[in-house]
C-alpha cells in the first residue's frame, strides 16, 4: 500500500464549480501537508501548505488537514479554466528534503 | 530566466547509451533534488544533495548517478540506459529554512528505445 493515495481522475467540472481534491495517507507522523498543481509540461508549483490540522485559506483555494482521519482536501471556488492542470499533494514529517508524492489528480474545468 | 533550468527539455537515445541531464539554479538554495515522474506514480526522489560536498540516495538511485559541480549545477547521469528508465525528470530546489516551497524546473523528457 502506497503511504499516500490521491485518485488520478481525470476530474471534470464546470467552470464556476466547486472543486474538492483529496488525499488520504497513513503514515500518522506527517505534519506538514502541500498542495501542487502541475499544468501540462511544467513542473510542479507550491499552491498551499499547512502544518499539522486545520484550514487554510489563500483566495479561491482552501486546504484542510484531519490529521484523525489522516486525509486531506483541497477546495477550489468558482473554478476557472485556467485551473486546469494536474494537482499533486505531498507530504513530510518535517525534514523538508523527503516528501513523499501523491501521484495526482487531473482536473479539468469545462468552460 | 526560469530559476531553475534544465537541459535538454527533451531527448531520445538509445538502450546502453550515457546520458547526462543538467540542472542550474538562480534561486541560492543549497538544497537540489533529483525527481523522475510516471503516470500514476507520482514523483519519486532518485538523490539528493544539501551542499556541494554532500550526495545522498533517494528511494530509486539504482542505475542512475549524480554530480554537484557547484551551488548551482546538479547532473544527473545514466551510465547505461534501459527502456523503463523511460520517465519525466524534474530537478529541484529548496530552502529548508523557508516554506515547502520546492522550485522545480520545467522537466526533461527522456525516451529510451
Amino acid at each position: 500500500q502506497k503511504e499516500v493515495e490521491q485518485d488520478p481522475g481525470p476530474l471534470s467540472v464546470p467552470e464556476g464549480a466547486i472543486v474538492s481534491l483529496n488525499c488520504t495517507y497513513s503514515n500518522s507522523a506527517f505534519q506538514y501537508f502541500m498542495w501542487y498543481r502541475q499544468y501540462s509540461r511544467k513542473g510542479p508549483e507550491l499552491l498551499m501548505y499547512t502544518y499539522s490540522s486545520g484550514n487554510k485559506e489563500d483566495g479561491r483555494f482552501t486546504a484542510q488537514v484531519d490529521k484523525s482521519s489522516k486525509y486531506i482536501s483541497l477546495f477550489i471556488r468558482d473554478s476557472q479554466p485556467s485551473d486546469s492542470a494536474t494537482y499533486l499533494c505531498a507530504m513530510d514529517r518535517g525534514s523538508n528534503y523527503q516528501l513523499i508524492w501523491g501521484a495526482g489528480t487531473k482536473l479539468i474545468i469545462k468552460p | 530566466d526560469a530559476d531553475v533550468t534544465q537541459t535538454p527539455r527533451n531527448r531520445i537515445t538509445k538502450t546502453g547509451k550515457r546520458i547526462m541531464l543538467e540542472c542550474s539554479q538562480t534561486k541560492g538554495h543549497d538544497r537540489m533534488y533529483w525527481y523522475r515522474q510516471d503516470p500514476g506514480l507520482g514523483l519519486r526522489l532518485i538523490y539528493y544533495s544539501f551542499d556541494v560536498k554532500d550526495i545522498n540516495k533517494g528511494e530509486i538511485s539504482d542505475g542512475y548517478s549524480v554530480s554537484r559541480q557547484a551551488q548551482a549545477k546538479f547532473s544527473l547521469s545514466l551510465e547505461s540506459a534501459i527502456p523503463n528508465q523511460t520517465a519525466l525528470y524534474f530537478c529541484a530546489t529548496s530552502d529548508p529554512t523557508g516554506d515547502y516551497g520546492y522550485t522545480f524546473g520545467s522537466g526533461t523528457r527522456l525516451t529510451i528505445v
